[in-house]
């Protein structure tokens, strides 16, 4: 079963904060975070193992809630190159496939 | 070349017509995937190798057939296709298969087309 991300889209003004979540109903022993701009492959961002765990790439941090079975992804003092759509990828177990959401894209305004 | 690259990058076909996407990744890994990316949808896994072992079918219609002839190249076989197959076909690899600790690189994708 997918994880559920919210919000579907967000536009901000350079310099903003947003946060997009990430859930499932499942367990999870991972949490894998991507970003695609239009017409590119998906880049790998950060992959989140345990719950609690917190990981940062330049102004984009994640932290992962293991008993709510959720993820949030921090862009902060947003810049223009963060536009583009941001997928999350989970999987239950070591050994399992990635699931992912339906992304949420993001626009970042000068 | 570096990274996974595709080709075709683009691909327009006829519903009878037979095509092949070709990956081919230069990042020594030992796992390649096939994803659907459709407009408004998740990304869905279609196929997994594992040092040219296929690790899992993702209940794929059987016009689509995989071939992965060694752990550096992956292809995807297509035939009597239908319109609704029309996508973004990306291709992506990681150090190993279903490792949920283990990042996967994408290439770029072919836009297909199905008319």
């Amino acid at each position: 079963q997918q994880p559920v991300q919210s919000p579907q889209a967000v536009i901000l003004r350079e310099g903003e904060d947003a946060v997009i979540n990430c859930s499932s109903s499942k367990a999870l022993y991972s949490v894998h975070w991507y970003r695609q701009k239009h017409g590119e492959a998906p880049v790998f961002l950060m992959i989140l193992l345990k719950g609690g765990e917190q990981k940062g790439h330049e102004k984009i941090s994640a932290s992962f809630n293991e008993k709510k079975q959720q993820s949030s992804l921090y862009l902060t003092a947003s810049q223009l190159s963060y536009s583009g759509t941001y997928f999350c990828g989970t999987a239950k177990a070591a050994g399992n496939k990635l699931t992912f959401g339906g992304g949420t894209r993001v626009l970042v305004k000068p | 070349e570096t990274g996974v690259t595709q080709t075709p990058r683009h691909l327009v076909m006829g519903m009878t017509n037979k095509k092949s996407l070709k990956c081919e990744q230069h990042l020594g890994h030992n796992a390649m995937y096939w994803y659907k990316q459709s407009a408004k949808k998740p990304l869905e896994l279609m196929f997994v190798y594992s040092l040219e072992e296929r690790v899992e079918n993702n209940s794929v219609p059987s016009r689509f057939s995989p071939e992965c002839p060694n752990s550096s190249h992956l292809f995807l076989h297509l035939h009597t296709l239908q319109p609704e197959d029309s996508a973004l076909y990306l291709c992506a690899s990681s150090q190993e298969a279903l490792a949920g600790e283990h990042e996967q690189f994408f290439g770029p994708g072919t836009r297909l087309t199905v008319l």
